[in-house]
């Protein structure tokens, strides 16, 4: 079956712009997490939503926002861009978030703020 | 809050040979869950290896098994009969089993494995 799906791969943006960000979870699932990853941070948790609704949420400001559709796909947003949010944005599914089996991981969105 | 520490930042083994990857946590949680997640170049984080806190048996997949000590808070990986394939890099993570932050991960700062011929 399809894995995880990331769109786009590389977005360059502009300081004080906005981003959106795309995810498809494995067909069936129902958990769509975000995480962050950067050089000096490492990998940081953003979110997770489960049935459309936002069901944890990391230290991140409230610049970053997201969203889950109906048929489970995911957005995640940032407004007004900083340097600073220059990153990998990785995305993950699972069954239902909650489980033993870990997460399947898309291959991300590299994203250049300048 | 719970916490993940990988002490090695690079690693090289020679193809064939045996290599360990350490990591450490921290928790006042007894109930968590373990793992190790490999991203090669490809970007993409790939599931190695997993560990229920409440087995005492240590997780075996293939070429890859875990090394899992709860009361010294230790889960390392360790990698037989290393292959080209598995350079990349590694990274140990950590998510309760408190069902209100289950669906977190906490990684660790991972580890650049290296393979030579």
């Amino acid at each position: 079956k399809a894995g995880v799906t990331q769109t786009p791969r590389y977005l360059i943006k502009t300081r004080g712009q906005q981003v959106t960000l795309s995810c498809s979870p494995i067909s069936g699932h129902r958990s769509v997490s975000w995480y962050q990853q950067t050089p000096g941070q490492g990998l940081q948790f953003l979110f997770e939503y489960f049935s459309e609704t936002q069901r944890n949420k990391g230290n991140f400001p409230g610049r970053f926002s997201g969203r889950q559709f109906s048929n489970s796909r995911s957005e995640m947003n940032v407004s007004t861009l900083e340097l600073g949010d220059s990153a990998l944005y990785l995305c993950a599914s699972s069954l239902e978030g909650r489980t033993e089996r870990g997460y399947t991981f898309g291959s991300g969105t590299r994203l250049t703020v300048v | 809050a719970q916490t993940v520490t990988q002490s090695q930042p690079e690693m090289s083994v020679q193809e064939a040979e045996t290599v360990t990857l350490s990591c450490t946590y921290d928790t006042s949680e007894s109930d968590y869950y373990l793992f190790w997640y490999k991203q090669p170049p490809s970007r993409q984080m790939i599931l190695v290896i997993r560990q229920e806190a409440y087995k005492q048996q240590n997780a075996t997949e293939n070429r890859f098994s875990v090394n899992f000590q709860k009361a010294a808070k230790s889960f390392s990986l360790k990698i037989s009969d290393s292959q080209l394939g598995d350079a990349a890099m590694y990274f140990c993570a950590y998510r309760s089993g408190n069902t209100g932050t289950a669906s977190k991960l906490t990684f660790g700062t991972g580890t650049r494995l290296q393979v030579t011929l």
